[in-house]
């Protein structure tokens, strides 16, 4: 079966610099992407990556190991406007999208 | 303001009863989309239609409908509502099909059978 791996919920420090990580076991990979989605709302895309390497758009960078499975999206210089929900998505051979649960980013001051 | 539409936002509705959450984008994306979102797991396909005229099923389409007479306007359809589709429903586009790019949701259809 596909499968999408986040943690639950991380908790960190405004300012500081957090990592959320997401792994995946699809029926091939066609690119990751990473979407926020604040309570309430509706996700919001931040960054795709479909070629191994670290991608970076201002505060926030993604990276990706396709070897490993693996991805991360890096948040640093955290501002309380950062706390969501972060959701990690592959597309698979058929071009369909798996998401994974999310993981709850809660920053405290 | 381009984007999409889902109306209603929120719903209580009476188990067997019939309902169609509204769907509508201005931006002329080829493809729709209707997920589900509920605690604890990933957003999940319903329905998507990569071009108006088409539809295809996704990951979990049983008891739910939907129609793309055209480009704007994708409806999803409970024929006869059941509890387990008490969940958070959002509509989204992209410029093609397949999943090719990046996806645009509406606000999300807060919709609880009892």
């Amino acid at each position: 079966g596909q499968n999408i791996d986040q943690p639950t919920e991380m908790t960190a420090t405004e300012g500081a610099i957090v990592q959320i990580n997401c792994t995946y076991q699809t029926s091939g990979f066609n690119g990751l992407f990473w979407y926020q989605q604040h309570a309430g709302e509706a996700p919001t895309f931040l960054s795709y990556n479909v070629l191994d390497g670290l991608e970076e758009k201002g505060r926030f960078s993604s990276f990706l190991s396709r070897s490993k499975g693996y991805s991360y999206l890096l948040l640093k210089e955290l501002q309380m406007k950062d706390s969501a929900s972060y959701l990690c998505a592959v597309r698979d051979s058929n071009y369909q999208l798996i998401w994974g649960a999310g993981t709850k980013l809660i920053i405290k001051p | 303001i381009a984007g999409i539409t889902q109306a209603p936002t929120s719903q209580i509705l009476a188990a067997g009863r019939r309902m169609t959450l509204r769907c509508t984008q201005d931006m002329r994306h080829n493809a729709m989309y209707w997920y589900r979102q509920d605690l604890g797991l990933g957003l999940r396909l319903i329905h998507y239609s990569n071009t108006a005229g088409t539809t295809g099923k996704g990951e979990v389409p049983d008891g739910y409908s939907v129609s793309r007479a055209n480009t704007d306007d994708f409806p999803l359809t409970l024929a006869s509502a059941v509890p387990s589709q008490t969940s958070v429903y959002f509509c989204a586009s992209s410029r093609t099909g397949g999943d090719t790019g990046e996806l645009f949701f509406g606000e999300g259809s807060r919709l609880t059978v009892l």
